[in-house]
This record gives structure tokens, C-alpha cells and sequence, in this order.
């Protein structure tokens, strides 16, 4: 089976600039969760879906920051304008019934922001 | 608050030698905590998930363990290809959130 597929792998972009992270979660999965990965703070949460409805966003860090989840196997996770501090590995996880079932995650997308 | 505090930070260990790496928390009803492994430049890959005080786990050369407050992921005679990053993670109370801890890096030399 496909697991979680992200694009693009890496982004490279100057600051100021639009970034659009894409995400495609397992098939059949209902809960679809974006993170972010730094060495300083480690594995945070930004915002999750269920049945593409945004259930928690509190950790978005800013208005800069949006997602959306238009349909079942589709989301993406936009930075505008992004700024250096905002540079991290993204990861989308998907995951099935409730909070006692684990997250698969993608391999993540690479951004470093000039 | 729930918070999760994962020791060592990294350990190393020759290949056969056996030790444990350590989950602590603290969550509202635990509704389940999770071991996961993250090789460099790729997502953490779900090893287990442990509900209950008592609850144990195998995969291979990896065993998990849980209590009311810790949880332990033991490794017995570890090969190089072990070497990665551990990271545990709880999911408590009445949402679908995952807190992680901040991982134990082992590598295991030959």
C-alpha cells in the first residue's frame, strides 16, 4: 500500500516568497495532522483534519501560515510570506479512528528560506 | 500540561550490546503511547503503541514496555542497522494529538 506521499521533497525559496506544501494522505484514513521538525524544538503539531474539516490549528504559528484540506486524499500547507525562521522540515501523517491508533508519516518536505 | 522527556539523548552502543532507552510522562488519560523510529532524511516509522500499565510489545530485537509514568524501549543485541533516531510520543485526554518527546539518538557500532 502508498503511504503517505508529500511534495516536494525540498524547496529552496527567498524570503517574502509564496511556499506551497503538498500532501497526499493514506487512502480510507480520516485524520490527516501537518508538523513541523527543528532541531531546537523538536516535533510540533501545527494543525489537524478530520474528514477535512480543521479540527485544532493552535499551533499554526502565524496568520502567515494557512492549510486546507479540500478533499479526502488531498491538503496542502501554505506559508506567505515566509520568512528564515521558517525554515524546518514539514511533515503530513494520516491516520485512522481515534487518538488510540497511530500516525503514518511521509517522508517530509526540506525548506530553507534565504 | 502533558509532557513527555525521553532519555539519554543519545547513546552508543558496540553491536551485541544491549540497553534501554527511556519514556517518561506525564498526560490526562492516556489513550495511547507510541514508539516510533526516524532514520536521517526520511518520516518517523511507527514501531508501537502501548494502551495499558503492564502492556508489552515485540518487534524483532526491539521490546517496549509500559508503566503508569514511563515507558522503556529495550534492545537486545543491537546491530548497526538499529542505529537511528527513537522517538516516543502520548496522546491523551479527549483529542487526537500526539506530544512528542525529543528523541534518543543510538547508534550502534560494529
Amino acid at each position: 500500500d502508498a503511504g503517505v506521499i508529500q511534495s516536494p521533497r525540498h524547496e529552496v525559496t527567498e524570503m517574502g516568497q509564496e511556499v506551497t506544501l503538498r500532501c497526499k494522505p493514506i487512502s480510507g484514513h480520516d485524520y490527516l495532522f501537518w508538523y513541523r521538525q527543528t532541531m531546537m524544538r523538536g516535533l510540533e503539531l501545527l494543525i489537524y483534519f478530520n474528514n477535512n474539516v480543521p479540527i485544532d490549528d493552535s499551533g499554526m504559528p502565524e496568520d502567515r501560515f494557512s492549510a486546507k484540506m479540500p478533499n479526502a486524499s488531498f491538503s496542502t500547507l501554505k506559508i506567505q510570506p515566509s520568512e528564515p525562521r521558517d525554515s524546518a522540515v514539514y511533515f503530513c501523517a494520516s491516520s485512522s479512528g481515534t487518538g488510540g491508533q497511530p500516525q503514518h508519516f511521509g517522508d517530509g518536505t526540506r525548506l530553507s528560506i534565504l | 500540561e502533558d509532557q513527555v522527556t525521553q532519555s539519554p539523548e543519545a547513546l552508543r552502543l558496540q553491536e551485541g550490546e544491549s540497553s534501554s532507552l527511556n519514556c517518561s510522562y506525564t498526560v490526562s488519560g492516556l489513550r495511547g503511547l507510541f514508539w516510533y523510529r526516524q532514520d536521517p532524511g526520511k518520516g518517523p516509522e511507527f514501531l508501537f503503541t502501548l494502551y495499558s500499565a503492564g502492556e508489552e510489545k515485540e518487534k524483532e530485537r526491539l521490546k517496549a514496555t509500559l508503566t503508569k509514568k514511563e515507558s522503556f524501549l529495550h534492545i537486545t543485541a543491537p546491530k548497526p542497522e538499529d542505529s537511528a533516531t527513537y522517538l516516543c510520543a502520548v496522546c491523551g485526554g479527549a483529542t487526537n494529538k500526539l506530544i512528542f518527546g525529543t528523541g534518543t539518538l543510538l547508534a550502534v557500532q560494529p
